[in-house]
């Protein structure tokens, strides 16, 4: 079946480092691929998507690339900021949504 | 707007109790579901509604039972529920368009059972 694997966390930087997210995911077929955040106490929001082979996704200085032949689509932004902290779930939609176990970021100051 | 909205935000509620959630969204989706988050985990699906009809039933015990009365609502009714039912509730909805079926979440209901 198909399947979402995300790093283990938590994830700790110093701010203004380099974030690496890594997802990889098992499906048969070509699922849309998707970043979900969740700041503490909060619900889910959407951070980027890709629908395609090759496709990247971007959103508040996120990027994300839709990588077929490694089945990847890992998680990266260039310089965080203390807010960037919370869960980061990668997940797929094939018939259903199926998440990583998720990812938690601790940006220090 | 993109804007799933859930009353209340919060709510604690005893074993013996009748309580129910509420999930609105206004973007003319076609799809809505129920998820149910504990702390640390991703959240799992309960229910799925799709053109107003249950589409989805994740085996989820008849304590907590669904309705849709519109295609802008979704409620969830909760009936003697165990303390182990704690959690985030998180609603979602979709497009049903053919397309990419993004779907978007709203803030959540911390259900608290004493």
């Amino acid at each position: 079946g198909n399947s979402v694997t995300q790093m283990e966390g938590p994830v700790t930087l110093s701010e203004e480092a380099f974030l690496t997210i890594n997802c990889t995911y098992t499906a048969t077929g070509y699922p849309s691929l998707f970043w979900y955040v969740q700041y503490p106490g909060e619900g889910l929001q959407l951070l980027l998507k890709a629908t395609k082979a090759d496709d990247k996704g971007s959103n508040k200085g996120f990027e994300a690339t839709y990588r077929k032949e490694t089945t990847s689509f890992h998680l990266e932004k260039g310089s965080v900021q203390v807010s960037d902290s919370a869960v980061y779930f990668c997940a797929l939609i094939d018939d259903k949504i199926i998440f990583g176990k998720g990812t938690r970021l601790h940006i220090l100051p | 707007d993109t804007e799933v909205t859930q009353t209340p935000k919060h709510l604690v509620m005893g074993m013996t109790n009748k309580k129910s959630l509420k999930c609105e969204q206004h973007m003319g989706h076609r799809a809505m579901y129920w998820y149910k988050q504990k702390a640390k985990k991703p959240p799992e699906l309960m229910f799925v509604y799709s053109y107003e009809k249950l589409s989805i039933n994740e085996s989820v015990p008849s304590r907590f039972s669904p309705e849709c009365p519109n295609s802008s609502l979704l409620n969830l009714h909760l009936h003697a529920l165990q303390p182990e039912d704690s959690a985030l509730y998180l609603c979602a909805s979709s497009p049903l368009s053919g397309g990419v079926e993004t779907q978007y979440f709203g803030p959540g209901t911390r259900l608290l059972v004493l």
